[in-house]
C-alpha cells in the first residue's frame, strides 16, 4: 500500500518563507505532485516532480529526493491568499493524496 | 473553457435513500476519477476510468457504491442505500494521459453530501 506523511498545520506571516514536507512509502512510484485547496473549494494542481531536484514555478518551488522518499513544497513571499490546505500526492498508476497541511498566513 | 462540472453541488438526504452524483469531464479528457473527502480520511480515490472503462475500483467502500461512465462526457456515482457515514464531499476529476502521468488532475467543485 501507500502512505504519505505531512504536517497537519503550519503558520507563518506575510512575506515569510514556509516549507511543507512530505514523506512517502509506496511502490511503483512515478513522481510527487502538490495541490492547493482553499476552504470550500476544489484541489488545484501546483507542481510535479518526476525527477530528483527542484522545480520552480513563480513563488512556489517543489523538491524531490527519490532516495529519501521525501519532498517538499516551498512557498516564498507569502501572501494572505496563500492560506489554504496543501496536499502532496504520489503518482503510481493512480494519484494518492496525503492528509494535507493547513497553512495559515497572518498579517 | 468549461471545467469539470458536477451536480448537484449540495445534497441532503435521509438514510436509506438513493443518491446519484453526476460529472461531466473536460472535453477530450480520457481519464476520469472519483474522490471522496472527509476530515477524518482526507482525499480518498474511489474509482477511476480510462476511455470510459473502469480501471481501478479498489477504493469503492462497499457494494452500496457503484460508478458508471456510459460515454466520454458523463459519469455517475451512485450510493444505494445511503448511510450517515457516507456524508462527505465527492469530487470528480479528469485528465489527459500525459497530464495524468505528470500528476495533474482537474477537479470539479465537488458535491457535498449530507445523509441524515
Amino acid at each position: 500500500g501507500q502512505s504519505l506523511e505531512q504536517p497537519s498545520e503550519v503558520t507563518a506571516v506575510e512575506g515569510a518563507i514556509v516549507q511543507i514536507n512530505c514523506t512517502y512509502q509506496t511502490s511503483g512510484f512515478y513522481g510527487l505532485s502538490w495541490y492547493q485547496q482553499h476552504d470550500g473549494g476544489a484541489p488545484t494542481f501546483l507542481s510535479y516532480n518526476g525527477l530528483d531536484g527542484l522545480e520552480e514555478t513563480g513563488r512556489f518551488s517543489s523538491f524531490l529526493s527519490r532516495s529519501d522518499s521525501y519532498g517538499y513544497l516551498l512557498l516564498q513571499e507569502l501572501q494572505m491568499k496563500d492560506s489554504a490546505s496543501y496536499f502532496c500526492a504520489v503518482n503510481t498508476d493512480k494519484l494518492i493524496f496525503g492528509t494535507g497541511t493547513r497553512l495559515q498566513v497572518f498579517p | 473553457d468549461a471545467g469539470v462540472i458536477q451536480s448537484p453541488r449540495h445534497e441532503v438526504t435521509e438514510m436509506g435513500q438513493e443518491v446519484t452524483l453526476r460529472c461531466k469531464p473536460i472535453s477530450g479528457h480520457d481519464y476520469l476519477f472519483w474522490y471522496r473527502q472527509t476530515m477524518m480520511r482526507g482525499l480518498e480515490l474511489l474509482i477511476y476510468f480510462n476511455n470510459n472503462v473502469p480501471i481501478d475500483d479498489s477504493g469503492m467502500p462497499e457494494d452500496r457504491f457503484s460508478a458508471k461512465m456510459p460515454n466520454a462526457s458523463f459519469s455517475t456515482l451512485k450510493i444505494q442505500p445511503s448511510e450517515p457515514r457516507d456524508s462527505a464531499v465527492y469530487f470528480c476529476a479528469s485528465s489527459l494521459k500525459l497530464a495524468f502521468l505528470a500528476g495533474e488532475l482537474f477537479f470539479g467543485e465537488g458535491s457535498r453530501l449530507t445523509v441524515l
